[in-house]
């Protein structure tokens, strides 16, 4: 089954406890992003990657890491984080080659609390 | 720059009426448009999408859109509302294959009476 899986689903953190959310794909998709979703504000874009070693920034990357070592791979690095950092997030991906709509598919969503 | 407007953050509708969700966008290039929906607890589904072809596109559980070029509107419709209808719809636009991202809406919370 075609699929985007992100881990944890749901995790409860401390202020300044580093952190990795992973996002893994099984379509073989070169572009891959992470958004977070805030109530009232939709969903915005954190990070987004088109292809392996290839990342870049999105609307708000601030106190954010990300890496693509792999083509199927696209963790999402808290390093510190702060109360500011608590929110919903989802993890996408879409081909590239040959689609030319950008339709992107996303994971379940991981639920992040820091207290 | 692209942008997305959905106007009304919260509808409210009773089974069997017709929904109505309004979208509208701004984009310096021909628009992809997408209807997302988000059911509690859950990720984001595509209902439906316009990628240039017909202006009314058909999505999922009876939803349809009609983009409108001169009204810059990419509405969504459904005739008759269902329970099963109540999430969160997002409306987005992209520039296609050369976008670097899907430009969400603020999202509309569509509820459904008996």
């Amino acid at each position: 089954e075609a699929q985007v899986t992100q881990n944890p689903r749901y995790l409860i953190t401390v202020t300044g406890k580093k952190l990795t959310v992973t996002c893994s794909q099984n379509m073989n998709h070169e572009y891959m992003s992470w958004y977070r979703q805030d109530p009232g504000l939709g969903l915005r874009q954190i990070y987004y990657s088109m292809n392996v070693e290839v990342t870049d920034k999105g609307d708000v990357p601030e106190g954010y890491k990300v890496s693509r070592k792999e083509k199927r791979n696209f963790p999402l690095i808290l390093e510190s984080p702060s109360p500011n950092q608590t929110s919903l997030y989802f993890c996408a991906s879409r081909r590239l080659a040959g689609d030319n709509t950008g339709e992107l598919f996303f994971g379940e969503g991981s639920r992040l609390t820091v207290l | 720059a692209q942008s997305v407007t959905q106007l009304g953050s919260h509808v409210s509708v009773s089974e069997g009426a017709l929904v109505l969700l309004r979208c509208n966008y701004s984009s310096s290039v021909p628009p992809y448009l997408f209807w997302y929906v988000q059911y509690p607890n859950q990720g984001l589904q595509l209902l439906l999408k316009y990628t240039s072809a017909a202006t009314l596109v058909k999505g999922i559980n009876g939803f349809e859109a009609e983009f409108k070029k001169s009204e810059t509107s990419f509405h969504l419709t459904k005739p008759s509302a269902h329970m099963s209808d109540a999430a969160e719809y997002f409306c987005a636009v992209s520039e296609g294959q050369a976008g670097t991202a899907l430009i969400f809406g603020k999202g509309t919370t569509l509820s459904v009476s008996s």
